[in-house]
């Protein structure tokens, strides 16, 4: 039972490169989240996915899509990566109570 | 929506001291109140949490508690320990928001040995 797993732990890229993180969770929970997380600001929303098949727009959502693959994978995809977007990005499930998070994706847009 | 103010936003107690975080919250709708614990470099780590109709709960050395009327809830930590140093985060939860949590922007606890 690994819970909540992200990859990339680490990326850098240029502006305007494209990119995807992976989100995968074996615990069977309907809900999914990805967060971004920068100094002082907390954890904010960034999009979520109430259940599979569905996604809404949390926060910050601009610059960013996302895909709900199937019940277990929720991917967040960087179209045309800026350095704002450098950040430390968490994706996160939810059984209706506690958030489990993943270890987190270190992003740095040069 | 729902606003979640922290604070303070660092605190640095001497060992065997309490520690007290204090957040507020705007969304009556709100009815489930996490906190969250993150060391540095690792991922943020639920230590306690209270519903709205319990006004406190302890769990050993943390406790917290909700005054729903004034829509605020605080984290205690009593008998810190250097182990103790972290991040901690409030959150809300409100129950019409599609299951969506917000959290406060989080407070850096260090204890001193």
């Amino acid at each position: 039972n690994a819970g909540v797993t992200q990859t990339p732990k680490f990326q850098v890229l240029k502006t305007g490169q494209s990119m995807t993180l992976q989100c995968a969770q074996d615990m069977n929970h309907n809900s999914m989240y990805w967060y971004r997380q920068d100094p002082g600001m907390g954890l904010r929303l960034i999009y979520y996915s109430a259940s599979e098949g569905t996604t809404d727009k949390g926060e910050v959502p601009n610059g960013y899509n996302v895909s709900r693959l199937n019940k277990r994978e929720f991917s967040l995809r960087l179209e045309s990566a800026a350095p704002s977007q450098t950040s430390v990005y968490f994706c996160a499930s939810n059984p209706a109570g506690e958030l489990f998070f993943g270890e987190g994706s270190r992003l740095t847009v040069l | 929506g729902e606003n979640v103010e922290q604070h303070p936003s660092t605190l640095s107690v001497q060992e065997g001291d309490s520690a007290v975080i204090k957040c507020t919250y705007s969304d009556s709708a709100s009815n489930y109140f996490p906190w969250y614990k993150q060391e540095l470099g690792k991922r943020p780590q639920l230590i306690i949490d209270i519903r709205s109709n319990v006004g406190e709960k302890k769990d050993q050395r943390i406790a917290v508690t909700l005054n729903k009327t004034a829509k605020h809830f605080s984290l205690h930590i009593t008998e810190t320990q250097p182990e103790d140093s972290a991040v901690y985060f409030c959150a809300a939860f409100p129950s019409n928001t599609g299951n969506q949590f917000y959290f406060g922007t989080g407070t850096s606890l260090t204890v001193i040995p």
